[in-house]
């Protein structure tokens, strides 16, 4: 069964602190990773997209890494803000089907304390 | 900030009744989602279209319904709500990859429903 698990399921960091959040997954065929940021009561946001053969995507003070060996990809977020609370969701996609059909994490909730 | 739009942004009504939640985009996206989320869970895909006048179901049964009769609309329907239904909708439209599966999804604020 395609899955995909992230941990850790909450997280609370002071601001100025690093952190990095896992996702493993099952999907196969598999075609991308992607991170999105989802902020309370508001649509994902797209942060990182990686395919097969990439293994490490930044963007400003995200940075995401694949294995596609071990099916495990992290994100860490470097000199956290008070605007990075969220929730952090890990998408994997297939491209066994014409839809690509996407595996949905349940996320990370991250807060940052002041 | 992605130029795709849904309203009511919250909605609260009685069980029985019909009621549809709008979601429109402005970038001629072919492809459009919707997606049921409830707290602290993955979102689940329940319709989805490749086009006007195209519509399939997604992988989460759902007792809604929803039309495409034109590219930038995609408005999803509950003939009669009830509690069960009380969720987080999400719209989504996407701009093709360079290769499958690599589809840009753009998500829209959602809107937040409860069935009393």
């Amino acid at each position: 069964k395609n899955q995909v698990e992230q941990s850790p399921q909450s997280l609370i960091i002071l601001e100025g602190k690093n952190c990095t959040l896992q996702c493993n997954y099952t999907v196969s065929p598999f075609s991308n990773l992607r991170w999105y940021k989802q902020d309370t009561g508001r649509g994902p946001v797209s942060l990182t997209i990686m395919t097969f053969s990439e293994n490490t995507k930044s963007n400003g003070r995200y940075t995401a890494t694949l294995d596609a060996d071990t099916k495990q990809s992290s994100l860490h977020i470097t000199a956290s803000q008070l605007s990075d609370s969220a929730s952090y969701i890990c998408v994997v996609s297939d491209r066994g089907s014409t839809l690509g059909r996407l595996y949905f994490g349940r996320g990370t909730q991250l807060t940052v304390w002041p | 900030e992605a130029d795709i739009y849904q309203t009511p942004r919250y909605l609260v009504i009685g069980t029985g009744k019909k009621i549809t939640l709008e979601c429109s985009q402005t970038m001629g996206h072919d492809k459009m989602y919707w997606y049921q989320q409830d707290p602290g869970m993955e979102l689940h895909l329940i319709h989805y279209s490749y086009g006007v006048n195209s519509t399939e179901k997604g992988d989460l049964s759902s007792e809604s319904t929803v039309s495409r009769i034109r590219t930038e609309h995609f408005p999803l329907t509950l003939e009669s709500a009830r509690p069960s239904h009380t969720s987080q909708y999400l719209c989504a439209s996407s701009e093709p990859g360079t290769s499958r599966g690599t589809d840009t999804q753009y998500f829209g604020p959602g809107t937040r429903l409860t069935v009393l």
